[in-house]
């Protein structure tokens, strides 16, 4: 089973609102990752976990905030977000260094709308 | 630092048709190399994969070779169908960086029966 879910699968907010994304593996991968993909482009980096602690933070800003409560679940509050963060946001998992290849396996993404 | 170059779409083909899209990178050490499919309002999936050196990735009738005396990637498929209509990324991930992608900037595709 190479399956990542995300939910929700579509999100509207408004700029004073705070929601979650929530993203679920059950692959035994011990990385875990955050990206903002906007229409026509690459998809770019937010977070990474590895081993439940967050090891990288793409300087991304603060109303963004990223938990790990689990090694399966990861989880994106968001607060006071700007038009602008409207994207697709998806989540990816891997194996962790040493336990061979370490392609991402993606899930279908929450398409995000900030009004 | 890393980066991938891939062709320019869109790339508009016939059905049955061959299909080439240029996949060039730079790393440092010895990168994996990915090719992912997305299709309209989905995720990434990934496509095939070569870990070393002269391997070969495939899956679906898609194929590419690592070939690192042209740092090159890139997907053939010889004969295309309109479900493949897709954005196609070639990416990296650099053996120091395990945990950084590098992505190009995506190529679509559109096939027309």
């Amino acid at each position: 089973d190479t399956e990542v879910t995300q939910t929700p699968k579509h999100l509207v907010m408004g700029m004073t609102n705070k929601k979650s994304l929530k993203c679920e593996q059950h692959m035994g991968h011990r990385a875990m990752y955050w990206y903002k993909q906007k229409a026509k482009k690459p998809p770019e980096l937010m977070f990474v976990y590895s081993y439940e602690k967050l090891s990288i933070n793409e300087s991304v800003p603060s109303r963004f905030s990223p938990e790990c409560p689990n090694s399966s679940l990861l989880n994106l509050h968001l607060h006071a977000l700007q038009p602008e963060d409207s994207a697709l946001y998806l989540c990816a998992s891997s194996q962790e260094k040493g336990a061979g290849s370490y392609e991402q396996y993606f899930g279908p993404g929450t398409r995000l709308t900030v009004t | 630092g890393d980066s991938v170059t891939q062709m320019e779409g869109p790339v508009t083909l016939s059905e049955e048709a061959f299909l080439t899209i240029n996949c060039t990178y730079t790393a440092t050490g010895y990168p994996s190399l990915f090719w992912y499919v997305q299709y309209p309002g989905e995720g990434l999936q990934l496509l095939l994969k070569a870990t070393k050196a002269d391997d070969k990735g495939s899956n679906k009738g898609f194929e590419a070779t690592y070939r690192k005396e042209t740092t090159s990637f890139h997907l053939e498929k010889g004969s295309v169908q309109v479900s493949d209509s897709a954005v196609y990324f070639c990416a990296l991930s650099s053996s120091g960086g395990y945990q950084k992608v590098t992505f190009g900037t995506g190529t679509k595709l559109q096939v027309i029966p």
